[in-house]
């Protein structure tokens, strides 16, 4: 069984331009759930997806954004670029059994923001 | 609120000796609770989890933990550290009701030969 596929594997944009990062989840497996990863501050939660409905959502501000499809494949997208948001991008998905159900997460997106 | 502290962001230990990585919960109901292991440049993988039942959870490569609730802790042991053990380790605690995992800052393991 293929695993969770993120692309790009890289991305170098400029401040101020707008970033769509993509996940296909784990066949079978419902909810996705989007991290932002960077040395200082760890894995933060973004925000987690379940049959195109977005669950719960991370402090981050309005310029995260994501949406999932009916196939369960998720985007995420970031606007008007800042250099803080240079950071590796982790998508994960899960069965969604209830909150024991493990994730498993993609080789996930580095960002860079120039 | 959930939160999940790891003590130390770095430990170092030599080959064939004890691993313990420290992680404490606050939660006012009991958790679910995950370790993840990540390699560079990959994404985090299960090491482990306990939801109910034995509080020793055995996980792979030989690593297990056990879960202390009078004491909100879920540390992280190994009985002989091979090299290949070196990695970032990551406990997580997920709520009923909450839609999401919560992670520690994580903790870098290096081996020594």
């Amino acid at each position: 069984k293929a695993g969770v596929t993120q692309t790009p594997r890289y991305l170098i944009k400029t401040r101020g331009q707008q970033v769509t990062l993509s996940c296909s989840p784990i066949s079978g497996h419902r909810s996705v759930s989007w991290y932002q990863q960077t040395p200082g501050q760890g894995l933060q939660f973004l925000f987690e997806y379940f049959s195109e409905t977005q669950r719960n959502k991370g402090n981050f501000p309005g310029r995260f954004s994501g949406r999932q499809f009916s196939n369960s494949r998720s985007e995420m997208n970031v606007s008007t670029l800042e250099l803080g948001d240079s950071a590796l991008y982790l998508c994960a998905s899960s069965r969604d059994e209830g909150l024991n159900s493990p994730l498993h997460f993609g080789n996930g997106t580095r960002l860079t923001v120039t | 609120a959930q939160s999940v502290t790891q003590l130390g962001s770095h430990v170092s230990v030599s080959e064939g000796a004890l691993v313990l990585l420290r992680c404490n919960y606050s939660s006012s109901v009991p958790p679910y609770l995950f370790w993840y292991v990540q390699y560079p440049n990959q994404g985090l993988q299960l090491l482990l989890k306990y939801t109910t039942g034995a509080t020793l959870v055995k996980g792979i490569n030989g690593f297990e933990a056990e879960f202390k609730k009078s004491e909100t802790s879920f540390h992280l042991t190994k009985p002989s550290a091979h090299m290949s053990d070196a990695a970032e380790y990551f406990c997580a605690v997920s709520l009923t009701g909450g839609f999401k995992t919560i992670f520690g800052a994580g903790t870098r393991l290096f081996v020594k030969a």
